[in-house]
């Protein structure tokens, strides 16, 4: 079956620090890739995805480069802010189910301090 | 435009008591989906709808809990009796028939957070 692991969090780094939050998959079909971001006391909200192999997603200075030949998906922000707190999520649509169902991972909470 | 509005945010309730959760989708939208986040075990899919049919409901944790779909702009999830190891937040979620959202687009709303003493 589908699954998705993450870095365990929390991920704690002062602001303007390198981020790099790590994602791997295993599928049996052609998957597609996402993140997902919940701030506090809000639902999660798609921040950027990947559908095929080497394609690399981008959104608010955050990167996920789709890597099949390693199965990841690592997001990577190069100065984070504040106001990136944040569970993220990693996630994956399998095509080959008829319900494009949604697979995520268990999150990673981020801490950014001033 | 309104994103996916759930009712009530917080609820506090005795254990045995019947608790009901409400959403409603994005206007157009034709799937919607229940989710369940605790520490635990994360999140959670606990049944999702298309065009109003429940397809999968294999996540949901027993008999005490059911959902519906009555119409494409509102869907409840009862769970009836509840106990304390069902609190948690409740998301509903809802996605776009159009081809042009992707797969796995999905909008989430605020969550429901239900505390059963």
């Amino acid at each position: 079956g589908n699954s998705v692991t993450q870095m365990e969090g929390p991920v704690t780094l002062s602001e303007e620090a390198f981020l790099t939050i790590n994602c791997t998959y295993t599928a049996t079909g052609y998957p597609s890739l996402f993140w997902y971001v919940q701030y506090p006391g809000e639902g999660l909200q798609l921040l950027l995805k990947a559908t095929k192999a080497d394609d690399k997603g981008s959104n608010k200075g955050f990167e996920a480069t789709y890597r099949k030949e390693t199965t990841s998906f690592h997001l990577e922000k190069g100065s984070v802010q504040v106001s990136d707190s944040a569970v993220y999520f990693c996630a994956l649509s399998d095509r080959n189910n008829a319900g494009n169902m949604l697979t995520f991972g268990g999150g990673t909470r981020l801490m950014v301090k001033p | 435009d309104a994103g996916v509005i759930q009712s009530p945010r917080h609820e506090v309730t005795e254990m045995g008591q019947e608790v009901t959760l409400r959403c409603k989708p994005i206007s157009g939208h034709n799937s919607l989906f229940w989710y369940r986040q605790t520490m635990m075990r994360g999140l959670e899919l606990l049944i999702y709808f298309n065009n109003n049919v429940p397809i999968d409901d294999s996540g949901m944790p027993e008999d005490r809990f059911s959902a519906k779909m009555p119409n494409a702009s509102f869907s409840t999830l009862k769970i009836q009796p509840s106990e304390p190891r069902d609190s948690a937040v409740y998301f509903c979620a809802s996605r776009s028939k159009s081809p042009f959202s992707g797969p796995g687009e999905l909008f989430f709303g605020e969550g429901s957070r239900l505390t059963v003493l």
